[in-house]
């Protein structure tokens, strides 16, 4: 059984569109991350939320943390192409020294 | 800073080999980790280390898989004798841990590239 769901699992989607991915678990986290990572390299940190509700933006990109931190998701305004990317998810259990990754989604941006 | 180094970034070998990766955290970062990412999967813990001790390494395959932190900075993952399921990308991070007010908030890792194993 997977923690944590992301949707979808891929998204192919054409330049300037708009976009959202889901995260979601039944389990409550006291702190969620992003990561985008492209092929060949480690994941890279977008962002982390750690309080209900709280919304962060990050220029195109706003990352929601859902009120009962059990999901979140990412809004890309206008995709590019260099957006392009596997978007990982990680929910740090409360009272756990580790997270748990999501199996990702797919995110390509046509030109 | 430096971010994390590992090495090799590719290693190929046959089923019933052995092989080690090794890796660098980013200095002052305690707590190390070591993942194993399977092609269209996240990445899985394998295990954790706080300084030169483990934390958890519930997920490792302990009758092929071993790991040390001798001196709490670099550490080396080994596999031996490689099936050919470990055939994966194993990736290393480590995580600053930060003190909040009345609590302790654990944020984001930072993960080197990667070493990328092929078991034939």
């Amino acid at each position: 059984t997977q923690l944590l769901e992301q949707s979808p699992q891929f998204l192919s989607i054409q330049e300037g569109e708009n976009l959202t991915v889901y995260c979601n678990s039944s389990s409550v986290f006291s702190s969620l991350q992003w990561y985008r990572q492209e092929p060949g390299e480690g994941p890279v940190l977008l962002v982390t939320v750690v309080t209900g509700g709280e919304v962060k933006k990050l220029k195109r990109l706003t990352f929601q943390f859902g009120d009962a931190r059990k999901d979140s998701s990412l809004h890309i305004t206008a995709a590019q192409p260099g957006d392009t990317g596997l978007y990982l998810c990680a929910g740090a259990v409360i009272n756990a020294g580790k997270s748990t990754f999501g199996d990702g989604t797919t995110l390509t941006v046509k030109p | 800073e430096a971010g994390v180094a590992q090495s090799p970034r590719y290693k190929i070998i046959e089923k019933r080999q052995s092989v080690a990766f090794w890796c660098n955290p980013i200095s002052g970062h305690a707590t190390l980790y070591w993942y194993q990412q399977i092609l269209g999967q996240g990445p899985k813990l394998l295990i954790q280390f706080q300084n030169n001790g483990v934390v958890d390494d519930s997920q490792l395959p302990k009758d092929r898989f071993s790991a040390e932190r001798l001196k709490g900075v670099d550490s080396t993952l080994k596999i031996q004798p490689a099936k050919l399921e470990d055939s994966a990308v194993y990736l290393c991070a480590s995580r600053s841990l930060r003190s909040g007010t009345g609590s302790t908030r654990t944020y984001g890792y930072t993960f080197g590239s990667g070493t990328r194993l092929t078991v034939v």
